[in-house]
């Protein structure tokens, strides 16, 4: 079966500083790894996804992630954080093996300290 | 933005009633999805279909049915709502393979459901 950990509830960060955000997954076979973004009262949007190639992805915003097949983890990261990343930030995981199901965390909350 | 439409957008609905939750897409994608959001357990699927007439179980599919007649409607319906029930819905759609956009989840805007 699929899952998705994120193991922390909220990060805090100051503006400025690099953020992470972890999660790591299980799946059988390859997997697709995906992050999501969902700001107040607001629908999710799509930052960025790892399918094949590169480890590191760049995706929307200046975030980036990291794919770690050893370590089955995908974290997503940020050099410089802004007050305006401050949102809920989910992970989520499709396997390769027919199956077209995809499994998210339970989300992050970010928060970004002025 | 991919054209996805969820309806209704707020419901409010007593403990026994029967509720439909409609998702409507004019993109043509293959796959759907029903999700729902709550605190704590973020986005659990609910159901997804892989094309007319063909749908599967997710995570949380007690309760729930679903209907996919035509490729651009997904239905989720809870046949006697229960307090449980109380989330946020999300639908959302997939190309599948192929193109710029190929395996990315597009998601509508939510429906709140409150089951008293």
């Amino acid at each position: 079966a699929q899952s998705v950990a994120q193991p922390e509830d909220q990060v805090n960060v100051a503006e400025g500083n690099p953020l992470t955000v972890k999660c790591t997954y299980s799946v059988s076979g390859n997997p697709y790894l995906f992050w999501y973004v969902q700001y107040p009262n607001r629908g999710l949007q799509f930052l960025l996804k790892y399918i094949t190639g590169d480890n590191l992805v760049k995706g929307s915003y200046g975030f980036e992630a990291e794919f770690n097949k050893s370590q089955t983890s995908f974290h997503l990261k940020k050099p410089s954080a802004l007050v305006s990343d401050s949102a809920l930030y989910f992970c989520a995981v499709r396997g390769t093996s027919g199956t077209y199901k995809y499994i998210f965390g339970t989300g992050t909350r970010l928060k970004v300290l002025a | 933005d991919a054209g996805i439409t969820q309806s209704p957008r707020h419901k409010v609905t007593e403990t026994g009633t029967p509720v439909t939750l409609r998702c409507h897409q004019t993109e043509n994608h293959r796959y759907m999805y029903w999700y729902r959001q709550d605190p704590g357990h973020g986005l659990r699927l609910i159901h997804y279909s892989y094309g007319v007439k063909d749908t599967d179980k997710g995570e949380v599919s007690d309760g729930y049915s679903v209907s996919r007649s035509k490729t651009e409607d997904f239905l989720l319906t809870l046949e006697s709502a229960t307090s449980s029930q109380t989330s946020v819905y999300f639908c959302a759609i997939s190309l599948g393979v192929g193109g710029s956009g190929a395996n990315v989840l597009t998601f509508g805007a939510g429906s709140r459901l409150t089951v008293l």
